[in-house]
């Protein structure tokens, strides 16, 4: 079985700035991981993953994330936030390359944007 | 190609009464996948079904069922509504070959 533990559950951030969202997992097998994206009244929206290979994964919009096998870590950042980044993010984990044994989620970091 | 497509959008039901959602994947993708999401708890895995068959389930009563028709279409049926079943329920879809979930925008259920 697998964990995921999302360790802020809201960060306020100042536009432009930048920003960390922090992950931890637990599991004793290996791992996919992935970072997801809701915005208020919508899915979940897929911002990137780690399947295998380098450990920096570049995603969409902007952001990035590095897996750090040795911490069990899977760190979120983004160099210089906007207003529109304002949403909540999911830290998830499979055992299976597709999830297909089920994704399990972090309890999610809500992002806060400040003029 | 369109999205994940799930209705209805938002519903209300009381307590004792069943409820069907309904999930249309993408095209071409026969990997259909529910999540519950609620405040309390978080988002969770229901059930995933895959060519008609449900290959794996989460840890739900079963009260909570699903299907998947021949054209990959899933509906997920929870029976005896209660109060704490409340939430927005995902489904999302899969190619087999491919790694990405691709999730709809959710029905809102409300029990009261």
């Amino acid at each position: 079985a697998q964990s995921v533990t999302q360790l802020d559950s809201q960060v306020p951030v100042f536009e432009e700035a930048p920003v960390e969202l922090r992950c931890n997992y637990s599991s004793s097998v290996s791992v996919y991981l992935f970072w997801y994206v809701q915005y208020p009244n919508q899915g979940l929206q897929l911002l990137l993953k780690y399947l295998s290979g380098s450990t920096l994964v570049k995603g969409i919009n902007g952001f990035e994330a590095e897996f750090n096998k040795s911490q069990t870590s899977f760190h979120l950042r983004k160099p210089s936030v906007h207003i529109s980044d304002t949403a909540e993010y999911f830290c998830a984990v499979s055992a299976n390359r597709g999830g297909a044994d089920g994704l399990t989620f972090g309890k999610g970091t809500h992002l806060i944007i400040q003029p | 190609k369109a999205g994940v497509t799930q209705t209805p959008r938002y519903l209300i039901k009381t307590r004792g009464q069943q409820v069907t959602l309904s999930c249309s994947p993408i095209s071409g993708h026969r990997s259909v996948s529910w999540y519950q999401q609620t405040p309390g708890q978080g988002l969770q895995f229901l059930f995933e079904y895959f060519s008609e068959t449900q290959r794996n389930k989460g840890n739900f009563p079963g009260r909570f069922s699903g299907r998947q028709f021949s054209n990959s279409r899933s509906e997920m049926n929870v029976s005896t509504l209660e109060l704490g079943d409340s939430a927005l329920y995902l489904c999302a879809s899969k190619d087999p070959d491919g790694y990405e979930q691709y999730f709809g925008p959710g029905t809102r259920l409300t029990v009261t």
